[in-house]
């Protein structure tokens, strides 16, 4: 099983729409949470947190399930330019440190 | 204040050749992470270094070896080339700050390497 899985893309959907991405992840001792964006042909870059508690930014809305192990994020009335792909991302710890895992992303185009 | 530099931004090599590929972390950070990132796939975790000791590793063989300087930069190398090591190679910085993990990796643009 991978350390982490997401939804199969892509999501096409038009201005103003809601879409929700969904995200699992096997290590349950992983305690950090996020979503990144990347955009075509770009570096990825922090989009947000996930915390326990769920939390909002704007139109992005982010939720964890513990139990479940699984994430997932909310984007309300999208925009043309939230195309681009959405990357979950949970940490792992070892006693040597931490380090991020990357899921494969899933693909959003935004049509007018 | 520059950000997460890296070099070459492309490069070609032949099958067996061996790459070096270079990264120079955000000022102020001092663990540079390394990432595969193959065409249509999330970035791979390859390994970390901090305090010029690789901390963390993925699941890649030993063919893939890094090195971290004092100045905290970082080398990536990769031997004995393989058609499938073709993709884009990331950077990360950050800070390490104990338990408490931010999150945020600044990423460099990479290098994408084609492997022929």
């Amino acid at each position: 099983r991978k350390e982490v899985e997401q939804d199969p893309g892509p999501f096409n959907v038009p201005e103003g729409a809601t879409v929700a991405f969904n995200c699992t992840y096997s290590n349950s001792a992983s305690q950090s949470f996020f979503w990144y964006r990347q955009d075509c042909r770009k570096e990825p870059k922090l989009l947000m947190s996930v915390y326990s508690s769920g939390n909002e930014d704007g139109r992005f809305t982010a939720q964890l399930n513990r139990a479940s192990q699984y994430i997932s994020l909310l984007i309300r009335d999208s925009k043309l330019s939230d195309s681009a792909t959405y990357l979950c991302v949970v940490n792992i710890n070892t006693q040597a440190g931490t380090a991020l895992i990357f899921g494969k992303g899933t693909t959003l185009s935004v049509s007018s | 204040d520059a950000g997460v530099t890296q070099s070459p931004t492309h490069l070609i090599k032949t099958r067996g050749q061996q790459v070096t590929l270079r990264c120079s972390p955000k000022s102020g950070h001092d663990t540079v992470s390394w990432y595969q990132q193959a065409l249509g796939q999330g970035p791979q975790f390859i390994f970390q270094y901090y305090e010029e000791e690789e901390r963390q590793r993925g699941n890649f063989p030993d063919r893939f070896s890094g090195h971290q300087f004092p100045n905290y930069s970082s080398e990536l190398n990769v031997n004995a080339l393989l058609l499938g090591d073709s993709a884009l190679y990331l950077c990360a910085s950050s800070k390490s700050s104990g338990s408490y993990y931010t999150g945020e990796l600044f990423f460099g643009e990479g290098s994408r390497l084609t492997v022929l």
